[in-house]
């Protein structure tokens, strides 16, 4: 049984025009984070939240922006999206805990520009 | 910023042999983390280990963790055709900050 579950799997879009991205799950998990993927490259943390505490990293850009309105969904909404971000965006979940555990990771969203 | 770097970049090898990757990291951790991606699919949680443990086994998966020097590795054993994905090893922070840094990770192929 899928327990995170990333939708669309594959997105295209045209440059400049607003684009969501959504992340659902069943682990009833506090956390939940946002990472960009690019070819060969290693995931890198757009942002997280810890219950409704939104975290957001140092070199995220603006035009990336998220929602979670209630503890099962999770958006990424990219306003105005170019060409370099064209990347799989991955969602994942942890449990609260003192220190980090193991994250679940969806399967991710493609996402393309045009 | 990028905590941990790898070791090899890649690697290919035939089926049956053993596979090991190393990973190094810069900070002090509470512990380290193994995942997988298979191509164009998310992460999967292999084995995680803690910072006061040297050595842990889960199948075919041996992982060793040496705090002194900063780094860790991941021997898969008698690998087989299926095992062929990229690795990362993943590091939290002392600060509880609940997130993962990855390391770049080794794009490992196990030939038939």
């Amino acid at each position: 049984d899928a327990m995170v579950i990333q939708n669309p799997r594959y997105q295209v879009t045209q440059f400049g025009k607003p684009v969501t991205l959504s992340c659902s799950q069943t682990l009833n998990h506090n956390v939940m984070y946002w990472y960009q993927q690019k070819s060969s490259q290693a995931p890198k943390l757009l942002f997280h939240y810890y219950d409704k505490d939104f975290n957001n990293e140092a070199d995220t850009p603006d035009n990336f922006q998220s929602r979670r309105p209630n503890t099962s969904f999770c958006f990424l909404d990219i306003r105005s999206p170019g060409l370099g971000d064209a990347a799989m965006y991955l969602c994942a979940t942890s449990g609260q805990g003192r220190y980090q555990e193991t994250q679940y990771f969806g399967p991710g969203t493609r996402l393309l520009v045009l | 910023s990028q905590q941990g770097e790898e070791d090899p970049q890649a690697l290919s090898i035939q089926e049956g042999e053993n596979a090991t990757m190393n990973c190094s990291y810069k900070t002090s951790i509470n512990n380290l983390q193994w995942y997988r991606q298979n191509s164009g699919r998310g992460l999967v949680h292999l084995i995680l280990i803690r910072s006061n443990e040297r050595e842990k086994h889960s199948g075919r998966l041996r992982v060793t963790l040496d705090t002194s020097k900063k780094s860790s590795s991941l021997l898969i054993t008698a690998s087989r055709a299926a095992d062929t994905a990229s690795y990362f090893c993943a590091t939290d922070g002392m600060d509880s900050s609940y997130k993962l840094i990855f390391g770049s990770g080794t794009r490992l192929l196990v030939r038939p």
